[in-house]
């Protein structure tokens, strides 16, 4: 079974705050790991993607994961209010080409 | 910016109809994909498409689907007897490197 979790939240931060959004995945055979944003009743939108343990930085976005925990997560640094959406997080196997997603987390950033 | 188009926007069908959602991907991606989400739930793939033939396919992409790259640029998604459980909304996805996916705006499918 190849799942892919988050907490629903929603999950709540004051403007200028860190935001830290989590995501575990079942399948050890994971390889590629992906951050999108969902505006309500739009298309997701891809923030980042990770291969390989550790951070990866993109501006106010960092991701981190840890293979060992099957980990991944997504810090937005200096909220904003348009951050404001539902993050997703998606995994792809090391064979194949399916992409497995999340619930995703809403996130509140409150001006 | 070049983006992924998708019609129709919405689409109102009866129970047992054939419909046929349509994409238009960036012009030079080669990888493209239909992903669906019901209402409140999570993305969902269905199919990968490349070099003209399906990559992979889920659970979900039973024999009631089939998709076609009918000419350059457009890449369709056929359902040929809906069911009330096919509601949802359909995206298309495009990649130049199977990896970086962009998503068009998607069709919204009501089923009755």
């Amino acid at each position: 079974q190849k799942e892919v979790e988050q907490n629903s939240g929603p999950l709540s931060v004051p403007e200028g705050a860190i935001a830290s959004l989590n995501c575990t995945y079942s399948d050890r055979g994971s390889q590629s790991f992906f951050w999108y944003r969902q505006y309500s009743g739009k298309s997701p939108e891809l923030i980042m993607s990770i291969y390989s343990n550790g951070d990866k930085e993109d501006g106010r976005f960092t991701a981190q994961l840890n293979k060992a925990s099957q980990y991944v997560s997504l810090l937005i640094r200096d909220s904003q209010p348009s951050d404001s959406a539902t993050y997703l997080c998606a995994v792809k196997l090391n064979t194949g080409n399916q992409f497995y997603f999340g619930t995703g987390t809403s996130l509140t950033v409150i001006p | 910016e070049p983006e992924v188009t998708q019609t129709p926007s919405h689409q109102v069908t009866q129970m047992g109809q054939e419909v046929i959602l349509r994409c238009v991907p960036i012009s030079n991606h080669l990888y493209f994909y239909w992903y669906r989400q019901i209402l409140g739930q999570k993305v969902e793939f269905l199919v990968s498409f490349y070099n003209n033939e399906i990559s992979e396919k889920s659970e979900i992409f039973d024999d009631q689907f089939s998709v076609e790259r009918p000419d350059g640029s457009n890449f369709t998604l056929k359902i040929r007897s809906t069911k009330l459980e096919d509601s949802a909304m359909y995206f298309c996805a495009s990649s130049d490197d199977w990896a970086t996916q962009y998503f068009g705006p998607g069709t919204r499918l009501l089923v009755l």
